[in-house]
């Protein structure tokens, strides 16, 4: 069965340093990748996504991630987090074969103070 | 352009009574899943339907829940004699194939 495994359940951060949420994920085949973002009373919001080709993607806001196949991971960085970037953090696998659906991994709350 | 959306955004019911929860996909997108995210289980995948495809109902954790999903467009998920553990907010998202998911706001369901 598939899983996500995400490190850190809560972090906290001061503005400008610099984060990586840790991501693994347990399928044997080809795999698709996610992070999702949640701001405060919001809906889930796409950051990136890894599909094929280049390991090293980007996305919105200045998040990027890298796919490590031999470590089964994929994970979110960005150099200098802001205020803004509080919120939770969920990365997800759609498994090759498994249709659509997405396998969440339980979540990592960022704080970043002022 | 509209995105998805979910009726109602909050839901307050008694044990035992049924629910039903209804989702606006983005039009034109032929997959539509629901999830649901709960405090202890975190964000679950509950069924998928893709075209004329049979739903993949893999994720429903009983026989009292449901879903159909009419002229392949608008999904109703319904649960029958609701609990306590049902309490959750349950997310429809769509995408066009397999492609990136677009989730809605939710509806929150509280069951006393």
């Amino acid at each position: 069965a598939q899983s996500v495994s995400q490190h850190n359940h809560h972090v906290i951060l001061s503005e400008a340093a610099s984060l990586e949420l840790g991501c693994n994920y347990s399928y044997g085949g080809t795999v698709n990748l996610f992070w999702y973002v949640q701001y405060p009373g919001q809906h889930l919001q796409l950051l990136l996504k890894y599909f094929s080709g280049d390991p090293l993607v980007k996305g919105i806001k200045g998040f990027e991630a890298e796919f490590i196949k031999s470590k089964f991971s994929f994970n979110l960085r960005k150099p200098a987090v802001q205020w803004s970037d509080t919120a939770e953090y969920f990365c997800a696998v759609n498994g090759e074969g498994q249709g659509g659906k997405l396998i969440f991994g339980q979540g990592t709350e960022l704080s970043v103070k002022p | 352009g509209a995105g998805v959306s979910q009726s109602p955004s909050n839901k307050v019911t008694e044990k035992g009574k049924d629910v039903e929860l209804r989702c606006d996909p983005i039009s034109g997108h032929t997959a539509l899943y629901w999830y649901r995210q709960s405090l202890g289980q975190g964000l679950e995948f509950l069924i998928y339907f893709q075209g004329n495809s049979a739903p993949d109902k893999s994720g429903l954790p009983s026989d009292r829940f449901s879903a159909e999903r009419t002229g392949g467009s608008v999904s109703t998920l319904t649960i029958q004699r609701t609990q306590q553990e049902d309490s959750a907010v349950y997310l429809c998202a769509s995408s066009f194939r397999a492609d990136t998911q677009y989730f809605g706001p939710g509806t929150r369901l509280t069951v006393l």
